[in-house]
């Protein structure tokens, strides 16, 4: 069964170094998502790429996160430099294209945590 | 705003029935889901709902859409110790396409 990978699965960094995390979505899925959970929250959205472009990043802290999909297929999240705050989870999702009633499948995430 | 509400802990016996329930404030709201997540997981879609329907039943889960006053709730009959997860009740609004905005998440633990 197709999946959406993300790797690594667990970070551990000092704080004001730079992170990167990946995520291949399943093959054809127009659509990619970048969450951020903390814990004992809900996810919230990041980044959102239809194909290589950006859609929506209205929630991205672009003084330090960023985000690119340069062919469209897989994607890297940075986050340089990181803060203490940002330990979180940060969860991949892709869907087939953008519409409400596309389901957006999870990978299992990259847990941050930011020493 | 968007912002959804949920409770965040909820305990019963294994073959109980569980109801966690959600509230919303975004009445432009099209589509309402719950997803589960377990342990070090990422989250699984188990249903959604359009706001034209009052109800839908798959399997053990039924889901009941009250729009009037933004409230989602899901029931799921017989439950079992694997459902064991944290449930997420997320809307969709109508001012962007597939975004979704998700609650803190109710904690469902199933004892034998």
């Amino acid at each position: 069964e197709a999946e959406v990978a993300q790797s690594p699965r667990y970070k551990i960094t000092e704080k004001s170094q730079a992170v990167a995390f990946w995520c291949d979505p399943i093959s054809g899925h127009a659509t990619l998502y970048w969450y951020r959970q903390i814990l004992g929250q809900g996810p919230e959205l990041l980044v959102q790429f239809q194909d290589e472009s950006v859609v929506d990043d209205s929630q991205l802290p672009k003084d330090r996160f960023s985000a690119e999909r340069l062919k469209g297929v897989d994607s890297t999240l940075k986050i340089q430099p990181a803060e203490l705050g940002d330990s979180a989870m940060y969860l991949c999702a892709s869907s087939l294209t953008r519409g409400k009633d596309n389901e957006q499948f999870f990978g299992p995430g990259t847990r941050l945590t930011v020493l | 705003g968007e912002d959804v509400e949920q409770s965040l802990f909820l305990s019963v016996r294994e073959g109980d029935s569980s109801v966690i329930n959600c509230t919303y404030t975004d009445s432009s709201s099209t589509y309402l889901y719950w997803y589960k997540q377990e342990p070090g997981a990422g989250l699984q879609l188990l249903t959604y709902i359009f706001s034209n329907m009052d109800m839908k039943q798959d399997q053990r889960l039924t889901v009941l859409l009250n729009k009037k006053d933004k409230h989602l709730s899901l029931r799921i009959a017989d439950t079992q110790t694997g459902d064991s997860a944290i449930y997420f009740c997320a809307e969709s609004p109508r001012s962007g396409y597939s975004t979704l905005t998700f609650g803190k998440g109710t904690m469902l633990l199933v004892s034998p």
